[in-house]
């Protein structure tokens, strides 16, 4: 059964600070990859996904990953953070097949000194 | 409909009580997940319907914890003898498919008191 790893519970930077959080799956097999945001008081919904392709994915709001096969791993990432991505991120996997649940991370409290 | 529909929004009931939640996926979509969000714990797995397979339910944390959907559209999570450790916001979400992104509800938040 797939599981999903966040390394870092509550991050917090300033402003234009750049933004790294880790996420580890654990699955044998071909996976889809997400990551969600929720912000305060909204409810979740997708920041990027990775299906196939090229793994270095775009987001919305400026938001990339990078899938790496080899580690496991879909950390996501921004140059530049800003009060408003103050949020939880989640990160999510599901292996690839037509009836494969979606198992998320534990999350990510994400906070923005303005 | 539009996006995914969740009833109640808040619900507060007495420990011992069953209580029921409500989820309306967006229509034409064949998977529904149940999720729950207790502070600090992330989104813990429940139940997963996919189309006419039965239902996945590894996820639900007692024999207490239930739910169906009928008519492969409206699903019903239903909590019985409720305990004050139930009490998290309860999330659902609908897929169309199996290789695509899932879309979330509002949640019901549930107080056991």
């Amino acid at each position: 059964a797939q599981s999903v790893s966040q390394h870092n519970h509550h991050v917090i930077l300033s402003e234009a600070a750049s933004l790294e959080l880790g996420c580890n799956y654990s699955y044998g097999g071909t996976v889809n990859l997400f990551w969600y945001v929720q912000y305060p008081g909204q409810h979740l919904q997708l920041l990027l996904k990775y299906f196939s392709g090229d793994p270095l994915v775009k987001g919305i709001k400026g938001f990339e990953a990078e899938f790496i096969k080899s580690k496991f791993s879909f950390n996501l990432r921004k140059p530049s953070v800003q009060w408003s991505d103050t949020a939880e991120y989640f990160c999510a996997v599901n292996a690839y097949s037509s009836a494969s649940k979606i198992i998320f991370g534990s999350g990510t409290r994400l906070s923005i000194r303005p | 409909g539009a996006g995914v529909s969740q009833s109640p929004s808040n619900k507060v009931t007495e420990k011992g009580k069953d209580v029921e939640l409500r989820c309306d996926p967006i229509s034409g979509h064949t998977a529904l997940y149940w999720y729950r969000q207790s502070l600090g714990q992330g989104l813990e797995f429940l139940i997963y319907f996919q189309g006419n397979s039965a239902p996945d339910k590894s996820g639900l944390p007692s024999d207490r914890f239930s739910a169906e959907r009928t008519g492969g559209s409206v699903s019903t999570l239903t909590i019985q003898r409720t305990q004050q450790e139930d009490s998290a916001v309860y999330l659902c979400a609908s897929t169309y498919g199996g290789n695509t992104e899932a879309f979330f509800g509002q949640g019901t938040r549930l107080t056991v008191v």
